[in-house]
Formats: C-alpha cells, structure tokens, sequence
C-alpha cells in the first residue's frame, strides 16, 4: 500500500473549517484514500473514504486532486470535540484486504 | 457504521499471568479481524490479521507464542497476551473489515498494564 506524508499537527479555530492535507504520490490505480481519527485513549473512528471522487458524508468532505497525489479532509465548521490525531491511509481492495497501515497522523487541536 | 466491540477496555495484571482480550463484531460477520498495538504517543503498529477458522498470520517481529489469536467464529476474535511482562503493557486496538462498506472498523481499545 501506497505511503501518506501528513503535517504533523495543525490549529484551528472552533466554528472554522480545518483543513487537514495529506499526500500519497504513490498512489496506484486501484487504492482508496481513507481518513480516520483517534481522540485520545480510544480507537480509530472511520471518517470517510474516496477513490477519486470528491465525497462528502455528515462528518466531513473528502477532496482528492485530479491526479490523486493529494487529497484534502474539509471538516466544515470545527468543534473542540473535533481535537484529535487524523490519520490518512491508501489502500487497496484486495482479498485480503481491510488492514490499514498508519502513519503518524496529524494533530488536530482546535482552540476556543 | 459497523460496530466493533472490545472488551475489556482496561486490564491491570501482575507479571508472569495471561490476559485474553476479546474482540466482537456486533453487527456483521468478520471472516478477518486485525489486531494492533500503540505505544504512547505512537501510530499503531498491526500486530496480526486474524483469520476465522484457520491460524492467525503474524507481522514480521511479533512474537506467535506471546501473543495468541484465535479467531473461532464470524463474530468473535481473541488476543491472548500470555506470561505478561511490563514492557507488554500497551494500548490494544483490534478492528474488522465490512467487505459491503469497504471500510475497516475499529474496536475502543484495551489499555493493558502489567505491574
């Protein structure tokens, strides 16, 4: 599976949009760009995930570039709850698949 | 979404015993379940992938013998951590994948502390 290059932490104000980027200019064809997020002493909650397609669920938006090298994860109106590591991972759907490799993440830490 | 359950969520035991820890799909069956560990202030670090009805497969510097899985139903994988020592305590993460959703769910995590 492709390798994800995160800015180790951010700040964002609370009711703002955080933006949180992540590269993988490894990508192959076949692998999604999935986002997950640790607050602490829990474990990883699915965000959302993407192929090459923008997506958008309740929680966030999902934002990959046209040659998919980057993608960007828009959540629009952050919240102190929203105070977390963000992780990006790319990985294929194969048989054996489901198991996601982690990164460092970025810290998320978003200020009143 | 899919929801793994993960039980216990914190675990103190002396040094030499063995502690098991369960992991369930509540809602959904998981042929493959995965295991993972997190030190503080650390990534996680897969551990094993857990696979129903046949052995576990191990990454490259787990230990086989310390760290039991058994995975005998669709909805239910164990971590054995056997002869625990101090530097096994850790944060333990197992997870299981939705092949309908194509996303991998997370269970809440064991907090294990070996004294």
């Amino acid at each position: 599976d492709a390798k994800t290059t995160q800015p180790p932490s951010m700040d964002c104000a609370e009711g703002r949009a955080a933006n949180l980027p992540c590269n993988h200019s490894t990508i192959s064809g076949n692998e999604y760009v999935y986002w997950y997020r640790q607050i602490h002493s829990q474990g990883p909650q699915y965000i959302i995930h993407g192929l090459k397609n923008n997506e958008t669920n309740e929680m966030a938006s999902l934002i990959i570039t046209e040659d998919r090298k980057s993608s960007t994860l828009i959540l629009p109106h952050a919240t102190l709850r929203d105070t977390a590591v963000y992780y990006c991972i790319v990985r294929s759907p194969n048989t054996n698949a489901g198991k996601s490799t982690f990164g460092d993440g970025t810290t998320l830490t978003v200020k009143p | 979404g899919a929801v793994v359950s993960q039980h216990p969520s914190r675990v103190i035991c002396k040094s030499g015993t063995s502690v098991k820890i369960e992991c369930r799909s509540l809602d959904f069956q998981a042929t493959t379940m995965f295991w993972y560990r997190q030190f503080p202030k650390k990534s996680l670090m897969l551990m094993a992938t857990s696979n129903e009805g046949s052995k576990a497969t191990y990454e490259q510097g787990v230990e086989k013998d310390k760290f039991l899985i058994n995975h005998a139903s669709l909805t239910l994988s164990t971590l054995t951590v056997t002869s625990a020592h101090p530097e096994d305590s850790s944060f333990y993460i197992c997870s299981a994948f939705v092949g309908t959703k194509n996303i991998q769910y997370f269970g809440a995590g064991t907090r294990l502390s070996v004294l």
